[in-house]
């Protein structure tokens, strides 16, 4: 069965400071990987994605994900987190097709000054 | 990319009655549609996934009969919550996924739901 685990439930950087957020899964095939950003009362806001091809994928807003198959990881980054960063990231699995992602626990942002 | 567009955004009922949550995809058809509940400060659960002119399947633990959804279209799917009670507050949100965009699951914008 498919896992995602966000080890990090809660991560506070100072604006301008890099991010990493923490993405592990447990998936027998080459995953389809996700990052999701959602803010308080709103819906779901693709970041990035990662079906194939080069393992460092670029997404919206300055963010990127790298996929490590040694490690089971999709971690997201980006060099310098904006006030407006402040949010709750999901890291979700998926396979091919029309099947339903799995999702991490999430892991919120917080930025200060 | 595709939109899918999903209404009500909020809704307040009271206790006993039923509400009627949409899920639409606007620019593409989807066979199948999820839906998922998410508590404050929590991920997104898998209800149940949604499929066009068939029955819906059911995750483990989620009550078919209080969750009704129906596929009646390719661009339609809804959930009903039936006799809600308080318990039944929650946020959901629906998805559809479709192999013209690489397979990306696309969501609505969330149904806050509050029973009172």
């Amino acid at each position: 069965a498919q896992s995602v685990t966000q080890p990090d439930i809660h991560i506070t950087v100072s604006e301008g400071a890099s991010l990493e957020l923490r993405c592990n899964y447990s998936y027998g095939a080459t995953p389809y990987l996700f990052w999701y950003v959602q803010s308080p009362g709103q819906g779901l806001q693709l970041l990035l994605k990662y079906f194939s091809g080069d393992t460092l994928v670029q997404g919206i807003k300055g963010f990127e994900a790298e996929f490590k198959r040694s490690q089971s990881s999709f971690n997201l980054r980006k060099p310098s987190v904006h006030w407006s960063d402040a949010a709750e990231y999901f890291c979700a699995v998926g396979e091919a097709g029309n099947t339903p992602l799995v999702f991490g626990k999430g892991t919120r942002l917080s930025v200060i000054a | 990319g595709a939109v899918v567009s999903q209404h009500p955004s909020w809704v307040i009922c009271k206790s006993g009655t039923s509400v009627k949550i949409e899920c639409r995809s606007l620019d593409f058809q989807a066979t199948t549609m999820f839906w998922y509940r998410q508590f404050p400060k929590q991920s997104l659960m898998l209800m149940a996934t949604s499929n066009e002119g068939s029955k819906a399947t059911y995750e483990q633990g989620v009550e078919k009969d209080k969750f009704l959804i129906n596929h009646a279209s390719l661009t339609l799917s809804t959930l009903t919550v039936t006799s809600a009670h308080p318990e039944d507050s929650s946020f959901y949100i629906c998805s559809a996924r479709s192999s013209g965009y690489d397979t990306e699951a696309f969501f609505g914008q969330g149904t806050r739901l509050t029973v009172v």
